[in-house]
């Protein structure tokens, strides 16, 4: 199976820019996806196909890459940017996920 | 708006089965494919498995293959997960979503809980 690696933790002043970055073990060409998780909430979907925006997501997300490496922007970031991301690959096999990365707001 | 409401988790012992539910609306639920999604308490996540829009497909993770079935009725816009020999390690809370090659719209989840 495809493995994702991400960063455990980040933590961002409010008004900074943030990048979250996600290795895949082998290429997926541009099918990597990434969620949002707040605390007691279920996913939700930010960006598709490594660099769309999911319908209704603010305009300062924004994604990029291909083949193994990827990264989710957001910037600015606001107070309730705090969550989890998630990186979802489709390309190879299984579906997987990366462990997350916690965004922390100082 | 689209809304998946998933239901019949709960406790269970290990070697039951179990069968979840997922009610769609919002949208024509017979045109999308649709998968299961599970979360463990370390929020882990795990891809279940996916079914085509008409039902005549399904698509597993292969260690889940062999227990884990998943079925939809399209007249009741509902998608089924049956769980067999449940086991501790299924403990997690599971999603329903829509599947577009990417996982576009989740439910709340329903909690699954393997304890004797």
């Amino acid at each position: 199976d495809t493995v994702l690696t991400q960063s455990p933790a980040l933590a961002v002043s409010p008004g900074e820019r943030v990048t979250i970055s996600c290795k895949a073990s082998e290429s997926v060409s541009t099918r990597m996806h990434w969620y949002q998780q707040k605390p007691g909430q279920q996913p939700k979907l930010l960006i598709y196909k490594a660099s769309n925006l999911a319908s209704g997501v603010p305009a300062r997300f924004s994604g990029s890459g291909s083949g193994t490496d990827f990264t989710l922007t957001i910037d600015p970031v606001e107070a309730d940017d705090t969550a989890t991301y998630f990186c979802q690959q489709s390309w190879n096999g299984p579906n997987t996920f990366g462990a997350g990365t916690k965004l922390e707001l100082k | 708006e689209v809304q998946l409401v998933e239901s019949g988790g709960g406790l269970v012992k290990p070697g039951a089965s179990l069968k979840l539910s997922c009610v769609a609306s919002g949208f024509t639920f017979s045109d999308y494919w649709m998968s299961w999604v599970r979360q463990t308490p370390g929020k882990t996540m795990e891809w279940i498995g996916d079914i085509k829009y008409d039902g005549s497909y399904t698509n597993y993770a292969p260690s889940l293959k062999n227990r884990f079935t998943i079925s939809r009725d399209n007249a009741k816009s509902t998608l089924y997960l049956q769980m067999s020999n449940v086991r501790s390690e299924d403990t997690a809370t599971y999603y329903c979503t829509r599947y577009n090659g990417w996982f576009a719209y989740w439910g709340q989840g329903t909690l699954v809980t393997v304890s004797s």
